[in-house]
């Protein structure tokens, strides 16, 4: 099994570029979620959705969109990037339920000058 | 949504026990307790959870407060590999109206001697 892939590993954008991060899992999971890291802090919950086609916020979601449209992908989304979003990116998935343990992806490392 | 209280840092030396502490005052009786372990450059991974009864792993084991507001995340025996930020989590019940806002706060950096 390949987990959570996250692609790309490495972007670099320009202010006012737009782009969208794929997350892809093959676990069959219907929690999944995106977070966001800045040098030396903690993870920040930007969107998640608890099953295809729903979403939700989390505590940093102005500036970024996301889709479910298949339950294997949860697409993150900045449609015109700020240097404030440098960052990296994890995407992670679960199963339902409180028991549900999270996988992560490898991050993917996002300078936007 | 209910929180996690951790220590900044923790220092250790390798082949001796670590106890990493968390206090979640504000837990609610069907909130999991999970731990997630962030190794440098890469990804958070799983370590332990539980609710109510103390658990062991391969990587740890977790002892729960007979209140549950709080745990604490043992290593056995610290080697240098597990120098990383430990996070203590939360997780709501998929009908809690906080199930998916799964949020990880600042985490413990645990540093291990050799």
């Amino acid at each position: 099994n390949a987990g959570v892939t996250q692609t790309p590993k490495f972007q670099v954008l320009k202010t006012g570029q737009s782009m969208t991060l794929q997350c892809a899992q093959d676990m069959n999971h219907e929690y999944m979620s995106w977070y966001r890291q800045d040098p030396g802090m903690g993870l920040r919950l930007i969107h998640y959705s608890v099953g295809e086609g729903t979403t939700a916020k989390g505590e940093v979601p102005d500036g970024y969109n996301v889709s479910r449209l298949k339950k294997q992908n949860f697409l993150l989304g900045l449609e015109s990037a700020a240097p404030s979003q440098t960052s990296v990116y994890f995407c992670a998935s679960s199963y339902s339920g409180q028991g549900g343990k999270l996988f992560f992806g490898s991050g993917t490392q996002l300078s936007v000058l | 949504d209910a929180k996690t209280t951790q220590p900044n840092s923790m220092e250790s030396n390798e082949e001796e026990p670590v106890h990493l502490p968390c206090n979640h005052s504000t837990i609610s009786g069907t909130d999991y307790i999970h731990w997630y372990r962030q190794l440098p450059s890469q990804g958070p991974e799983y370590v332990i959870h539980g609710l109510t009864s103390n658990v062991n792993n391969r990587m740890a084991s977790l002892a729960i407060a007979e209140d549950r507001k709080s745990s604490t995340l043992i290593l056995h025996r610290a080697t240098l590999r597990d120098a990383a930020v430990y996070y203590c989590i939360l997780r709501e019940g998929a009908g809690g109206t906080s199930y998916g806002k799964l949020t990880f706060g600042q985490g413990t950096i645990l540093t291990v001697h050799p």
